[in-house]
């Protein structure tokens, strides 16, 4: 079956406009995760949405920063007033559910360059 | 604080030969999963291998195993016989597992880049 896709898969911008990426999770899956990974960096956490659950957006840098995910499916995180330092790739990922093992699937990730 | 270290920021290996991936976490929680992802440079992340802190035996999952030693709180990834294709970065991640309703979030450690030489 399909994976998890994410778009677009590179987005350069300029300091200061708004961006939205996109995630498509994997069909049925309840649980969605953003993380950002720097240039050499692993992956920082970002953002977690679960079922109807209030998501957990403990990672999320600044308020600059937010996500929603409409129907259980998509998810959009939005960057308002982008900066140079937010420059990163940010993947997105989705598991079955919640509970003690939950392989989570990665997408290609988009690739944000801030000039 | 939970936490992984990978203090290796690059590996070199001979193909065919085995290699071990150092990967050492710090957690207050007894109940907790590691994961290793695989990230080749087309970047997409790979899931290889998991173990469950409760878990008696190593995980191994075809060449690739986990040597799990608990008190040392290490969750080195050792995989045999390696081939070109094994060239890539590895993230060790830890996920304590929450069962009142919070998040499983993954911390990753910095990564291991692997290169497999013929």
């Amino acid at each position: 079956g399909a994976g998890v896709s994410q778009s677009p898969s590179n987005k350069v911008t300029e300091k200061g406009k708004d961006v939205e990426l996109r995630c498509d999770p994997i069909s049925g899956h309840t649980a969605l995760y953003w993380y950002r990974q720097s240039l050499g960096q692993g992956l920082e956490f970002l953002i977690y949405f679960q079922g109807n659950s209030a998501p957990d957006k403990s990672g999320l840098p600044s308020d600059r920063f937010s996500a929603e995910r409409t129907g259980g499916s998509v998810s959009t995180l939005t960057i308002q007033r982008t900066q140079q330092e937010d420059s990163a790739v940010y993947l997105c990922a989705s598991s079955p559910e919640r509970g003690a093992y939950n392989e989570q699937f990665f997408g290609p990730g988009t690739r944000l360059t801030v000039l | 604080a939970q936490k992984i270290t990978q203090t290796q920021p690059g590996m070199f290996v001979q193909e065919k030969e085995a290699v071990t991936l150092d990967c050492t976490y710090d957690t207050s929680d007894p109940s907790y999963g590691l994961f290793w992802y695989k990230q080749p440079s087309s970047g997409e992340m790979i899931f290889l291998i998991y173990q469950g802190s409760y878990d008696q035996q190593n995980a191994t999952e075809g060449r690739y195993s986990l040597n799990f030693q608990k008190a040392r709180k290490s969750a080195n990834l050792v995989i045999s016989a390696s081939q070109l294709g094994d060239s890539a970065m590895y993230f060790c991640a830890m996920r304590e597992v929450n069962y009142g309703g919070a998040t499983n979030k993954l911390i990753f450690g910095t990564g291991t880049l692997l290169a497999v030489q013929p």
